[in-house]
């Protein structure tokens, strides 16, 4: 069974610009989710989709940040413009339920860094 | 507002001996607890999980306790192997499968 797959893996580029993530979840899993993890902390969730409607976009900076996942399958994250404290590492991960557990599995993630 | 705490950034075991990993959390209302494995360049992986109805649960060499009343968990690896060395993420799940996760701790196992 493939991963989680991501793209690109490093991407730098300047504050101000604009960039976009790829995600392509596991087949089957109906559930996506975008994370940014900033180097120290643990994995902060920015969206989670269930199929291509968003569940919880809370923590998403809709200022800067916007997400989609047409046709519920592969997902893209954008920054625009980006700052510079947003260099970090973008984790996508997707689910469906295991028992009673709903484990998500995480791509490679994307490592940003803004200049 | 952290939920989830893990007090120790690091951790050094030598192999063979066991390690303890551990996590606080504040939210009551967390009902599964899980632990996640990530190496450089890597993302996360799935290491082991427990409701919040028990309070053991054991995978080979992993096993994680859960003290409710303590708001407190631990994974224990043993014995610790070189291979263990990485990132060990405590996640805590809220409503709609949403994720809380720790700060990490870094374990190094030396031989």
């Amino acid at each position: 069974e493939a991963g989680v797959a991501q793209s690109p893996r490093y991407k730098i580029i300047e504050k101000r610009q604009s960039v976009a993530f790829w995600c392509n979840p596991i087949s089957g899993h109906a559930t996506l989710y975008w994370y940014q993890q900033i180097l120290g902390q643990g994995p902060k969730l920015l969206i989670q989709f269930q199929n291509n409607g968003v569940v919880d976009d809370s923590q998403l900076p809709k200022d800067r940040f916007s997400a989609e996942r047409l046709k519920g399958v592969d997902s893209t994250l954008k920054i625009q413009p980006a700052k510079l404290e947003d260099s970090a590492v973008y984790l996508c991960a997707s689910s469906s339920r295991q028992g009673n557990t709903y484990e998500q599995y995480f791509g490679p993630g994307t490592r940003l860094t803004v200049t | 507002d952290q939920q989830v705490k893990q007090n120790s950034p690091s951790l050094s075991v030598q192999e063979g001996r066991i390690s303890i990993l551990n996590c606080d959390y504040t939210n009551s209302m967390f009902d599964y607890f899980l632990w996640y494995k990530k190496y450089p360049a890597e993302g996360p992986t799935f290491l082991i999980s427990i409701s919040s109805i028990k309070d053991k649960n054991e995978d080979g060499r992993f096993t994680v306790f859960l003290n409710k009343s303590a708001k407190h968990l631990s994974l224990h690896i043993v014995p610790s192997q070189p291979g263990d060395s990485a990132v060990y993420f405590c996640a805590a799940r809220g409503g709609g499968n949403k994720l809380t996760f720790g700060t990490g701790t870094q374990l190094k196992v030396e031989l």
